[in-house]
Parts: C-alpha cells; structure tokens; sequence
C-alpha cells in the first residue's frame, strides 16, 4: 500500500533563509504525489503536483519539489522564507487514479523575523 | 466562483447529542470527499463519492458515523450519539473527476467539540 511519510513535525526557519520539507514515500512505482497547504482555520489547497511529467515541479508561492526516484523523496522546497508562508504543509500521494490520497502527518512551518 | 462550502463553521455539543455536519461542493464537480483531522491521528479519509454514489467508506469509525449526498450539490455527515473521542475538524472536499490524481478542494473545516 501507498503511504507517504513527512520528517518533523515542526520546522522553525527565518526570514529570508531556505525552506526545505521533507516527505518520503514508500512504492515500487512511482506514485503521483502531491504537496498541499493549510493556513490557520481554513482548508487544504493545493500546492504543486508531480504527475510524471518532469521530476521538478513549480509550484504557487514560489514553492519547488523535485521527484527523486532513488531516493524515494518529494522534498518541497522554498529559496527564501516569508512570514506569510507560515502554515502547515501536507504531503500526499497514490499509485493510481483508482487508490484513494493518502496524506503524511503534516509538518508545520514557523518562519521567525 | 465559490469554493466548497461547509457548515457549522463550529460546533460544540454534549455526548450523546446528534450531529450533523453540512457540505456544498463546487459546482461541476463529480466527487465529494470527507476526512477528518485530530493531532493523533492526522488528515483521515473517512468516506467519499462519485457522482453522488458512495464508493469507499471504510474509513467511517463505526455505525455511529453515516454520510449521504441526495444530490450533486449536497452532502451530510452524521454522527449519533457523538462522543468526546469525535471532537476533530472535519473538512468536504470536491474535485472534478473520480481519479484521485485530481485536485481536490477543500472547504474550511467543521470544528466539532462533543464534551
């Protein structure tokens, strides 16, 4: 079964500095994986998909992830941190259209001023 | 456009109360989604459907859980009785299509307390 699964649970960075999350997920194929964004009290949107198309992915915000198949990783990554990127971020994947998302725990982002 | 909407936005209720949560999904959208969210626990898919038939519900806890969607543009979730073991934000999402490789959008969330 698809499972995806997030390192920390809290990431602290200031402004200004790189912002690295990280999800690993665990297949034997490549699964489609997602990143999605949840600011305080609202909803999940997203932020970037990978659907096989090219290994690094742009997303809104300025967000980037790159699929690394050796790896088995979806690290999101931002080259410098705002404060309005203080949320909590949520990766995501599964091995086909037919198999439900399964999402990680959630690591959630301080950025520091 | 409207996104999904949700109602309550809160709820706060005593054990053994009936709940019930409320969803509108985007217009246009073929499938509807419910997860539930704890601290333990995490983003939980508890139901959804396609075409406002139910396809997997093995994420519902127990009998005391049920969800309908008589319509393309309305769903329900119920709980009865509630417990304290249910208080969560529970969230509606909508996509396009049936595939889970499509975006889902999710509304701002029901944060049910049952004390």
């Amino acid at each position: 079964a698809q499972s995806v699964t997030q390192l920390g649970s809290h990431v602290s960075v200031s402004e200004g500095a790189l912002v690295l999350l990280r999800c690993n997920y665990s297949s034997s194929v490549p699964p489609y994986l997602f990143w999605y964004v949840q600011y305080p009290n609202q909803g999940l949107q997203l932020l970037l998909k990978y659907t096989s198309a090219a290994t690094l992915v742009k997303g809104i915000n300025g967000f980037e992830a790159e699929f690394k198949k050796s790896e088995t990783s979806f690290h999101l990554t931002k080259p410098s941190a705002h404060m309005s990127d203080a949320a909590e971020y949520f990766c995501a994947g599964t091995l086909s259209g037919n198999t439900p998302l399964v999402f990680g725990k959630g690591t959630r982002l301080s950025v520091i001023a | 456009d409207a996104g999904v909407i949700q109602s309550p936005r809160h709820e706060v209720t005593e054990m053994g109360q009936e709940v019930t949560l409320r969803c509108k999904p985007i217009s246009g959208h073929n499938s509807l989604f419910w997860y539930r969210q704890t601290m333990m626990r995490g983003l939980e898919l508890l139901i959804y459907f396609n075409n406002n038939v139910p396809i997997d519900d093995s994420g519902m806890p127990e009998d005391r859980f049920s969800a309908k969607m008589p319509n393309a543009s309305f769903s329900t979730l119920k709980i009865q009785p509630s417990e304290p073991r249910d208080s969560a934000v529970y969230f509606c999402a909508s996509s396009r299509t049936s595939s889970s490789t499509d975006t889902q959008y999710f509304g701002p969330g029901t944060r049910l307390t049952v004390l």
